[in-house]
Parts: C-alpha cells; sequence; structure tokens
C-alpha cells in the first residue's frame, strides 16, 4: 500500500521561507509531485522529482530522498496569493499492480501580512 | 491549448440515483484519470483510462465506472448514489499517463441528497 504524510496546517508571514515536508511509504516508487491548489479550484502542477536531490523553479525547489522516503517543497519571498493547499503525489505501484497517483491530504498554508 | 474541461459543474442528485460526469482531455492527451475529493480523505484515485482502455483502478467500489471514446473524451459514471458520494471529482489528463505530468480540470461538485 501507499502511505503520505505532511503537515496539515503552516502558517508564514510575507517574505519569509516555508518549508512544507512529505513523507512516504510506497512500492515501485517512479515519481514525486507537488501541487498548488486554491480554495474551490482544480490541483495545478508545481514540481516533479524522480532522482534524489533539488529542482528549482522560481520561488519554488521541491527536494528528494528516496532513501528517506522524503520530500520537501520550499517557498521562498511569500506572497499573499501564495495562501492555498500543497498537496504531495506520489507515483507507485496501488494493490491493482498499475502505477497510480497517490496524494497526500494536503498542507494548508496560511499566509499572513 | 485549451485545458481539461469538465462538464457540468455543479450537479445536486438524492440518494439511489445515478449521475454522468463528462471529462474532455487537453488536445493530444490520450491518458484520462479520474479523482474523488472529499475533506476527509483527499484526493483519492478512481481509474484511469488510456487508448479507450481502463489501464488502472483504485480501490472504489463497482458503482463507480468509466469510459473513453475514441477521441479520448472519458465519462465517469456512479450508480446508486449514497450520501457519502458527494464530493468534487476531478479528471486529470496526461500524454502517456501516469507516467508524465497530469493537468486536472476544475472539477464537477456532486451533492447527494
Amino acid at each position: 500500500g501507499q502511505n503520505i504524510d505532511q503537515p496539515t496546517e503552516m502558517t508564514a508571514t510575507e517574505g519569509a521561507i516555508v518549508q512544507i515536508n512529505c513523507t512516504y511509504q510506497t512500492s515501485g516508487f517512479n515519481g514525486l509531485f507537488w501541487y498548488q491548489q486554491h480554495a474551490g479550484e482544480a490541483p495545478t502542477f508545481l514540481s516533479y522529482n524522480v532522482l534524489d536531490g533539488l529542482e528549482e523553479k522560481g520561488r519554488f525547489s521541491s527536494f528528494l530522498s528516496r532513501s528517506k522516503g522524503y520530500s520537501y517543497l520550499l517557498l521562498k519571498e511569500l506572497q499573499m496569493k501564495d495562501s492555498a493547499s500543497y498537496l504531495c503525489a506520489v507515483r507507485g505501484r496501488n494493490s491493482n499492480s498499475g502505477y497510480a497517483l497517490n496524494f497526500g491530504k494536503g498542507t494548508s498554508l496560511l499566509v499572513t501580512p | 491549448k485549451a485545458g481539461v474541461t469538465q462538464t457540468p459543474r455543479y450537479l445536486i442528485k438524492t440518494r439511489g440515483q445515478q449521475v454522468t460526469l463528462s471529462c474532455s482531455p487537453i488536445s493530444g492527451h490520450r491518458s484520462v484519470s479520474w479523482y474523488q475529493q472529499t475533506p476527509g480523505q483527499g484526493l483519492q484515485f478512481l481509474f484511469e483510462y488510456f487508448s479507450e482502455t481502463q489501464r488502472n483502478k483504485g480501490n472504489f467500489p463497482g458503482r463507480f465506472s468509466g469510459r473513453q471514446f475514441s477521441n479520448s473524451r472519458s465519462e465517469m459514471n456512479v450508480s446508486t448514489l449514497e450520501l457519502g458520494d458527494s464530493a468534487l471529482y476531478l479528471c486529470a489528463s496526461s500524454s502517456l499517463g501516469v507516467a508524465e505530468t497530469q493537468y486536472f480540470g476544475p472539477g464537477t461538485r456532486l451533492l447527494v441528497l
């Protein structure tokens, strides 16, 4: 089976840096994704890691350690519009032996002035 | 390119009824995956279709079914609706299936009374 854990809520100040952690257990690991979801909207793709290390994309960076089953999403220079839910998703084999994208329950980030 | 579209956006049904939801993927994408999102369980994988074939399915009862047409458009059907089926149903498309980044539609919000 698959198990994905991330904090339920986080609060940070505008202009600051925040790190959202994700730990996972999966069989047949084949990639980790981060998505952003604003209230009432669809998830939008932020980043993808399949090899260990850091991927940087503007104000957003994502890190992966496959041996530790651990990833984090780093958001720099926080803006009010970054207030959203951040979803960690792991691609791995599910109980039906196919590959599926399984999501954590999301971390609700509140950015305060 | 136009994004993923879903119809209808909102739906109210009563217990015991059935419902059909539609998803049109991004042009050129042949894979469509369906997810159920609820506050308690988060995003859960329902099934994936690729070139008109169900390629993978999650752990949902047989009341949940789907199909894909030759133009890659997909439909999802839920029969004998239960109150617990109230959720946001999201579809996502990708060019090669779960192996590639998935792009989400706006979702259909289903309320079962």
